[in-house]
């Protein structure tokens, strides 16, 4: 089965720029979606199709994708943007297609 | 505005069953694909089931198949979780979401129910 692999903690300053990626074979090939979920709420999605933001996501959020490795960056980090943050894609690679999650990175803004 | 309101959580004991339910507002319900996922505590995102727009494709994953069974009513613009043969494994919060495209993002998602799985 397809596994995703991110960092279990990423930590920046304030006003820095933090990357956090997922680690995946040939994850370069698939659609990478990213989630945000602060504590006590539900997931909400920052970045879509490796880097579209859906409305109201500020423009401080982006995405990329290639190779093995898709990264969601950060820039100009606020206190608020403290959450944990996981990678998504589909596996269709069986006849039974698959959401697979990364096991998530806790942002800790220092 | 779209809405997904979980309900049907609570305590059971292993065996047991339950059924969950994900009220749905704010959009056509009876054009999107829906899905379960769940977050057991302090663990990360884990993806149930998944169900196309008519109710005619399903998919699990492995962990729950055989056990639970995802269903749809459109007319009510409801989508379920029947879960059997619980285990103590299963206990998590259940977010009902939805699917933007068969095979992309859960643009989004409800506020989640308890479930846990203990005697």
């Amino acid at each position: 089965s397809y596994v995703l692999t991110q960092p279990p903690s990423v930590s920046v300053a304030p006003g820095q720029t933090a990357r956090i990626t997922c680690g995946g074979n040939n994850i370069g090939s698939k659609s990478v979606h990213w989630y945000q979920q602060k504590p006590g709420q539900a997931p909400v999605l920052v970045v879509y199709d490796d880097s579209d933001r859906p409305s109201g996501i500020p423009e401080r959020f982006s995405g990329s994708n290639s190779g093995n490795t898709a990264t969601l960056t950060i820039s100009r980090v606020e206190a608020g943007d403290e959450a944990d943050y996981y990678c998504q894609v589909w596996d269709s690679s069986s006849d039974h297609p698959k959401v697979v999650f990364g096991g998530g990175t806790k942002l800790t803004v220092l | 505005q779209v809405q997904l309101v979980e309900s049907g959580g609570g305590l059971v004991k292993p065996g047991g069953s339950l059924r969950l339910s994900c009220a749905a507002s704010g959009f056509t319900f009876s054009d999107y694909y829906m899905s379960w996922i769940r977050q057991a505590p302090g663990k990360g995102l884990e993806w149930v089931s998944y169900i196309s727009s008519s109710g005619s494709t399903i998919y699990y994953a492995d962990s729950v198949k055989g056990r639970f069974t995802i269903s749809r009513d459109n007319a009510k613009n409801s989508l379920y979780l029947q879960m059997n043969s619980l285990r103590a494994e299963d206990t998590a919060v259940y977010y009902c979401a939805r699917v933007f495209d068969p095979a992309g993002y859960f643009d989004y998602w409800g506020q989640g129910t308890l479930v846990t799985v203990s005697s």
